[in-house]
């Protein structure tokens, strides 16, 4: 059962424009919302979090935008760069007992900023 | 560079045999977590360890077992190997327990059984 789903496995956008890469769930435990971006042949990097108490983190060209009622998150880059192009997952974390954290991954989306 | 170093970063195994996936964690990171990308899949959750102790298990079959050492690092054994185990498995490691702590990950070991 994929509790966090990322719809769109591709997305191209034109350079300088807005990225929306969307988010699903449906465990209304998880607590922290987090996406990662991964480039080929490297590991997951940490981009931004926003806890579940709030409905937007921004950093930079970087926003999370959380919508509790809908169970839906999205990330926005503008404007997008060649550079952004990777595959971004989203992940939620879910309290696992005895002080620790689970942390579940979606499918992940791949972006393709076009110069 | 995340600080998390995964060995080997390739292995091509046979079929029926077992392996044993290397990582040592960030300086000072005490939470080690163990995934599998296989294709068309995201990263599927196996099994998590804090300063030593399991902490929590996901999608982890029987075959494959996993261990923290005293000095962090840990290990993976994938045993009775499938062709559907061929996957990149990825370490990953984080300073606490917290919820919102960020995990860095390795660059992950890329399994092929032949």
């Amino acid at each position: 059962d994929q509790q966090v789903k990322q719809n769109s496995p591709s997305l191209s956008v034109q350079e300088g424009r807005i990225s929306i890469l969307n988010c699903d769930y449906t465990n209304s435990m998880f607590d922290y919302f987090l996406w990662y971006k991964k480039y080929p042949a490297e590991g997951p990097t940490f981009l931004i979090s926003i806890s579940s108490i709030k409905d937007k983190n921004e950093d930079g060209r970087f926003t999370v935008f959380l919508n509790k009622s809908a169970k839906h998150l999205s990330l926005h880059i503008v404007p997008s760069q060649p550079g952004d192009s990777a595959v971004y997952f989203c992940a939620a974390t879910l309290y696992s007992g005895a002080g620790s954290y689970q942390l579940t991954f979606g499918k992940g989306t791949k972006l393709s900023v076009i110069p | 560079d995340s600080g998390v170093t995964q060995t080997p970063k390739h292995l091509i195994t046979a079929t029926g045999q077992r392996v044993t996936l290397r990582c040592s964690p960030r300086s000072g990171d005490l939470s080690v977590y163990w995934y599998q990308q296989s294709l068309d899949q995201g990263l599927q959750f196996l099994i998590q360890y804090y300063n030593g102790e399991e902490r929590a298990k996901g999608n982890i079959l029987e075959r494959f077992s996993a261990q923290q050492f005293p000095d962090l690092h840990s290990e993976l054994n994938l045993s009775s190997l499938e062709l559907g185990d061929s996957a990149l498995y990825f370490c990953a490691s984080s300073v606490s327990k917290g919820s919102h702590t960020e995990a860095f990950f390795g660059q992950g070991t890329r399994l092929t059984v032949v």
